[in-house]
């Protein structure tokens, strides 16, 4: 049962465009989710959070929008950058029967076209 | 430098050799973890610690072990290994579960 899911497996946008990532959540419990972002050859390396009290969190390029009635999450990045071409994890904490982890989503590969 | 090391990054070898990757913190974190990612299936977590000498299995636990004797070193051992096992694993460390996890560069293994 994939509770963190990102249904876009891929996603190509031009250089200065905005570029908009989502991701879908099934456990109403999730009060916290991160993005993080992955080089090929590299490890993923954290980006940006969002917790549930707020419905937006911004960094810079990047935005993080939650809608909990929806249980959606989306990041954008405006402008978009031939450097954020990457594989982007969505993932939220998850505690249960004394099991601790972070779940994640499948990934999006974004692809920033010059 | 804060980092995540693991050793090898690189690593051939045939079924039923045992291997060992290691993982190194020096941040002091409590938290470590193990993954391996494979096409179209993300980030799947092996095992993880809580602190020393607490392991738990996560969801992909078969045919690995793990031990955290020393906060700083958390390795993840194949004792036989079975070219269902090729993937490439990232070891993760956190000061808390539900922190942000600090990745390491990756192991990238081929069973044969």
């Amino acid at each position: 049962d994939q509770q963190v899911k990102q249904n876009s497996p891929s996603l190509s946008v031009q250089e200065g465009r905005i570029s908009i990532l989502n991701c879908d959540y099934t456990n109403s419990m999730f009060d916290y989710f991160l993005w993080y972002k992955k080089y090929p050859a590299e490890g993923p390396t954290f980006l940006i959070s969002i917790s549930s009290i707020k419905d937006k969190n911004e960094d810079g390029r990047f935005t993080v929008f939650l809608n909990k009635s929806a249980k959606h999450l989306s990041l954008h990045i405006v402008p978009s950058q031939p450097g954020d071409s990457a594989v982007y994890f969505c993932a939220a904490p998850h505690s249960q029967g004394g099991s601790e982890k972070l779940v994640f989503g499948k990934g999006t590969k974004l692809t920033v076209n010059p | 430098e804060a980092q995540v090391t693991q050793n090898p990054r690189y690593l051939i070898t045939v079924t039923g050799k045992k291997l060992t990757v290691t993982c190194s913190q020096n941040m002091n974190h409590e938290y470590m973890s193990w993954y391996r990612q494979d096409p179209g299936l993300g980030l799947r977590q092996i095992y993880y610690s809580m602190n020393v000498e607490v392991t738990d299995k996560g969801d992909v636990p078969e045919g690995y072990k793990v031990s955290r004797k020393e906060k700083r070193n958390f390795p993840l051992i194949l004792e036989s290994p079975s070219p269902n096992q090729t993937s490439l694993y990232f070891c993760a460390s956190s000061f808390r579960w539900a922190n942000e996890q600090f990745f390491g560069p990756g192991t990238r293994l081929t069973v044969l």
